[in-house]
C-alpha cells in the first residue's frame, strides 16, 4: 500500500539514450511532481500538475518532457540522456498545489555512463 | 528571486545534545513553511508551518516560525543516532515549493 511509487529505483544508460520513469500515487491527491536531487542533495522543482493540467514548469531542458495519462500517474521521459541528468529523480504529490505537504517517492536514480 | 537559505550546511553533535538547524526565505507569496526529513531515499514530512509565533511539536522536535524575520527554526532535544538525517526546510509559494539546500545532521553514539 505504497503512497507514492516510483519504478524503476535505478536507471543506468548510456549517453544519448531515451528513457522513462514513472509514478503512481493512492493518495488521491490533486497535485503531482517531479524533482531532482543533485550530488549536493539540493531538491529542485522541474514540472507540477494539477488534475493532469501543467502548472509549472521550470527552467529545464525540452528533453525532459512530463506526461499525465490520469490524476495518479505523472510519467518523466527524457530525451538523448547527457551525462548532466545524473540524479536522483523524485515524484511527489500533495492534495492542494500550496498549503499541503508533500509526500515524495523513494526516488530513481538515474546513472548515465 | 525567491529563495530558501538553510544553516548551518552541517552539523556532528553526540548524543544527548540539543540542536537548532535554522532556515530563511526570501519569498513573494509566502503560503506556508515545511521541514521534511531525509535519510536514505525520500523526505518525510515533519511540520508545516503558517502562522507566526506558534510552536509545533512533535517527540523530540519541535518547530516555529517568525514572519517578521522570514525564518524557521527546527529544534531536536536529547539527539538519538536515529535523527542524523539531511532536514530540508521549503516554503510553499504561488503554485510552488522551493526547497533550501538541507543541514546535514550527524549524531554520534
Amino acid at each position: 500500500d505504497t503512497a507514492v511509487s516510483q519504478t524503476p529505483k535505478y536507471l543506468v544508460t548510456q549517453m544519448g539514450n531515451d528513457k522513462s520513469i514513472k509514478c503512481e500515487q493512492n493518495l488521491g491527491h490533486d497535485t503531482m511532481y517531479w524533482y531532482k536531487q543533485d550530488s549536493k542533495k539540493f531538491l529542485k522543482i522541474m514540472f507540477s500538475y494539477n488534475n493532469k493540467e501543467l502548472i509549472i514548469n521550470e527552467t529545464v531542458p525540452n528533453r525532459f518532457s512530463p506526461k499525465s495519462p490520469d490524476k495518479a500517474h505523472l510519467n518523466l521521459h527524457i530525451n538523448s540522456l547527457e551525462l548532466g541528468d545524473s540524479a536522483v529523480y523524485f515524484c511527489a504529490s500533495s492534495q492542494d498545489r500550496e498549503t499541503q505537504p508533500q509526500h515524495f517517492g523513494d526516488g530513481t536514480r538515474l546513472s548515465i555512463l | 528571486e525567491d529563495k530558501v537559505v538553510q544553516s548551518p550546511l552541517s552539523l556532528v553533535v553526540h548524543e544527548g545534545d540539543t540542536v537548532t538547524l535554522n532556515c530563511s526565505y526570501e519569498v513573494t507569496n509566502f503560503r506556508s513553511l515545511l521541514w521534511y526529513k531525509q535519510e536514505k531515499k525520500a523526505p518525510t514530512f515533519l511540520f508545516m508551518l503558517t502562522s507566526s509565533g506558534i510552536e509545533k511539536k512533535s517527540g523530540r522536535l519541535s518547530s516555529i516560525l517568525d514572519k517578521k524575520e522570514l525564518s524557521s527554526i527546527l529544534n531536536i532535544t536529547a539527539t538519538q543516532t536515529g535523527d542524523s538525517a539531511i532536514y530540508l526546510c521549503a516554503f510553499s509559494g504561488t503554485y510552488k515549493y522551493i526547497f533550501g539546500t538541507g543541514t546535514r545532521l550527524k549524531v554520534l553514539a
